[in-house]
């Protein structure tokens, strides 16, 4: 699978939209790119997935560069339960192969 | 709650004693993963089970490490003369092989702490 690469953190106001950049420069055509967050003292909860189009569902939106290069997840209305590690995640969609996490971003919402 | 449970949530130990946790995935999934985290990383992989089958092991699994599935339903992982080092979150995820998004659902994680 592609390594990704993500800032190791971000702040963001409550109310307001946190977007969250994730480099994959090595994304093979039959990846696509996952994220997932964790809150603390829990275990990763999946959040949205996407291929090549923009993806949008009820808790974020993850907008895919045309090159598949790099990706943001957009929390529209950060709350300050969105404050989490957020993990960008290369991986091919068949299969069983195991999700590599990196570090991730920290996401912090400020009040 | 995603529907994967993990016992106990937290264990202590001493060093050289044996522990081992349960991971209850959601019922219908057939993939079973365990993990490993440890602090201010993200979760590592250990080791995979399609059904009762392991299929899968990583180079961190020592051999201090086993882990069962006996009848494709619950797990277990069990850690033989404990160490310091093996101090972390160890996570439980499961997942279907007949949907086409392929997403791992994950327990809340047991906390191993090695004294």
């Amino acid at each position: 699978d592609a390594k990704t690469t993500q800032p190791p953190s971000m702040d963001c106001a409550e109310g307001r939209a946190a977007n969250l950049p994730c480099n994959h420069s090595t994304i093979s055509g039959n990846e696509y790119v996952y994220w997932y967050r964790q809150i603390h003292s829990q275990g990763p909860q999946y959040i949205i997935h996407g291929l090549k189009n923009n993806e949008t569902n009820e808790m974020a939106s993850l907008i895919i560069t045309e090159d598949r290069k790099s990706s943001t997840l957009i929390l529209p209305h950060a709350t300050l339960r969105d404050t989490a590690v957020y993990y960008c995640i290369v991986r091919v969609i068949v299969g069983a192969n195991n999700l590599f996490f990196g570090t991730g971003t920290r996401l912090t919402v400020i009040p | 709650d995603t529907g994967v449970s993990q016992d106990p949530r937290h264990k202590i130990t001493k060093r050289g004693q044996n522990v081992t946790f349960r991971c209850d995935p959601i019922s219908e999934h057939n993939r079973l993963y365990w993990y490993r985290q440890t602090l201010g990383q993200g979760p590592e992989f250990l080791t995979y089970f399609q059904n009762e089958a392991q299929l899968e092991k990583s180079r961190l699994l020592s051999d201090r490490f086993s882990a069962e599935r006996p009848k494709g339903s619950f797990s277990t992982l069990e850690i033989q003369r404990t160490e310091q080092g093996d101090s972390a979150m160890y996570l439980c995820a499961s997942s279907s092989s007949g949907t086409e998004k392929n997403i791992q659902y994950f327990g809340a994680g047991t906390r191993l702490s090695v004294l």
